[in-house]
């Protein structure tokens, strides 16, 4: 198995500009999640998915950050326009969990974005 | 106080030293409790989930006390290779009735020769 895979897995952008993350989860999970990981904040959940539909958007920061997944093999987290304070390192992951229960969660190596 | 609280650390200690890693929860209605181990720039990975009557992976023992909401993780023996950030994780149960993970920030180990 490939793993969960993100792309692009660095991107350097200026402040304004439209970024998407990309991922593609482990075959098979229905849960997927994306995090934010920062020095000062540690790991965040960011927006958390079961069976393609958003359950928590609640650590979404603003309604610059928006999230799809427009089916089971596929998701994309969206910042615009992306600011300074959104460098981070961006993590997705997949868990096939159930509803009420907490699994394994396997992480993608993660997205390195840094906006300047 | 915060979900999850962790020594940020580093603990440094020699090779063959045995070290322990405490960390503190808020939610008393938590159900499932991790270690996770993360490398230098590099994503998270599960160490080993921790059971209310404790539970021992080779060199790699944790213990959840519920009472006063703790975990540690207690590493005999240490290895060069076991220089990492070791991540406290406990379930959260969302309103939806669904479960997520919070993770504390982690405790920096650094193991010299």
């Amino acid at each position: 198995d490939a793993g969960v895979i993100q792309s692009p897995r660095h991107e350097v952008t200026e402040m304004g500009q439209e970024v998407t993350l990309r991922c593609k989860p482990i075959s098979g999970h229905n849960s997927l999640f994306w995090y934010r990981q920062t020095m000062m904040r540690g790991l965040e959940l960011l927006i958390y998915f079961n069976n393609n539909v958003p359950i928590d958007d609640s650590g979404m920061p603003e309604d610059r950050f928006s999230a799809k997944m427009p089916n089971a093999s596929f998701s994309t987290l969206k910042i615009q326009p992306s600011e300074p304070r959104d460098s981070a390192v961006y993590f997705c992951a997949s868990e096939s969990g159930l509803q009420g229960s907490s699994y394994e969660q396997y992480f993608g190596p993660g997205t390195r974005l840094t906006v300047t | 106080r915060k979900e999850v609280e962790q020594d940020p650390g580093p603990f440094n200690v020699p090779e063959g030293a045995t070290v322990a890693f405490n960390c503190t929860y808020s939610n008393s209605a938590s159900q499932s409790f991790f270690w996770y181990r993360q490398d230098c720039r590099k994503e998270p990975k599960l160490l080993m989930s921790v059971y209310s009557s404790g539970n021992e992976d080779g060199r790699f023992t944790a213990q959840l006390n519920r009472a006063s909401q703790y975990i540690s993780l207690l590493i005999r023996d240490s290895k060069l290779s076991d220089s990492a950030t070791y991540l406290c994780v406990v379930n959260r149960a969302t309103d939806s009735g669904y479960s997520t993970l919070t993770f504390g920030k982690g405790t920096m180990l650094l193991v010299s020769p």
